[in-house]
């Protein structure tokens, strides 16, 4: 299953658009790509999927561009409620969910 | 549509102890995964089970670990003879079909303390 590598940390101010880039260079051809949120002491809270081009909806866009060896959670004009963990994962159905797992996903600090 | 539910969110037990988390997944999901989550690490998948079918419990411990999900009733996370290791935030996601490639909605989670 494809391996993702996201940033371990990242820092951003309110009001601000964050892009936090996720790498799975071997991504198979039926994988999806989906991110998560996660804030301290709650349960991941689904935010996007997606599988080529571009996605959005009310809370994020996630942008893959044409080899999809990589992808991208936008986040516009984010908040201090924005701070959290966000996790990518690649997959191509949850019959897959015993092969991966969250990893240490992206904690992203928004700061007055 | 009530969210996925887990109880007890807190549970303490003593060494040597059984402990059993309860989940009732979404209404109309018949799909449930158990996920565990030592503090300040990510989350690691333990098992992915159907109604009366265990489908993936690659990730579960050999032993002292089961996990079912009856045809009626919540799954059920058991844990016996816990020992200190075993402190960590449990939690489970259900979703409404195996072709939805990690759309799960995660409930709130039970933190088991093993004193």
């Amino acid at each position: 299953l494809a391996k993702t590598t996201q940033p371990i940390s990242m820092d951003s101010y309110e009001g601000q658009e964050v892009n936090i880039t996720c790498s799975h260079n071997n991504i198979a051809t039926n994988d999806y790509i989906t991110w998560y949120q996660q804030f301290p002491s709650q349960g991941p809270r689904f935010i996007i999927q997606g599988y080529k081009t571009k996605v959005t909806n009310e809370v994020a866009s996630l942008f893959i561009p044409a080899d999809r060896k990589s992808s991208t959670l936008s986040l516009p004009r984010v908040s201090l409620s924005d701070t959290a963990v966000y996790y990518c994962l690649v997959g191509g159905s949850n019959t897959n969910a015993g092969k991966s797992t969250f990893g240490d996903g992206t904690t992203l600090t928004v700061k007055p | 549509n009530a969210g996925v539910m887990q109880n007890p969110r807190h549970l303490v037990r003593r060494r040597g102890q059984e402990a059993r988390l309860r989940c009732s997944p979404m209404k109309g999901h018949s799909h449930v995964y158990w996920y565990r989550q030592l503090p300040e690490e990510g989350l690691k998948f333990m098992v992915y089970l159907q109604k009366e079918n265990i489908i993936d419990e690659s990730g579960m411990p050999k032993e002292r670990f089961s996990a079912e999900f009856p045809k009626e009733g919540p799954s059920i996370l058991r844990i016996q003879q816990v020992v200190r290791g075993d402190s960590a935030a449990y939690f489970c996601a259900s979703s409404p079909s195996s072709a939805t490639a990690y759309e799960q909605y995660f409930g709130p989670g039970t933190r088991l303390t093993v004193t």
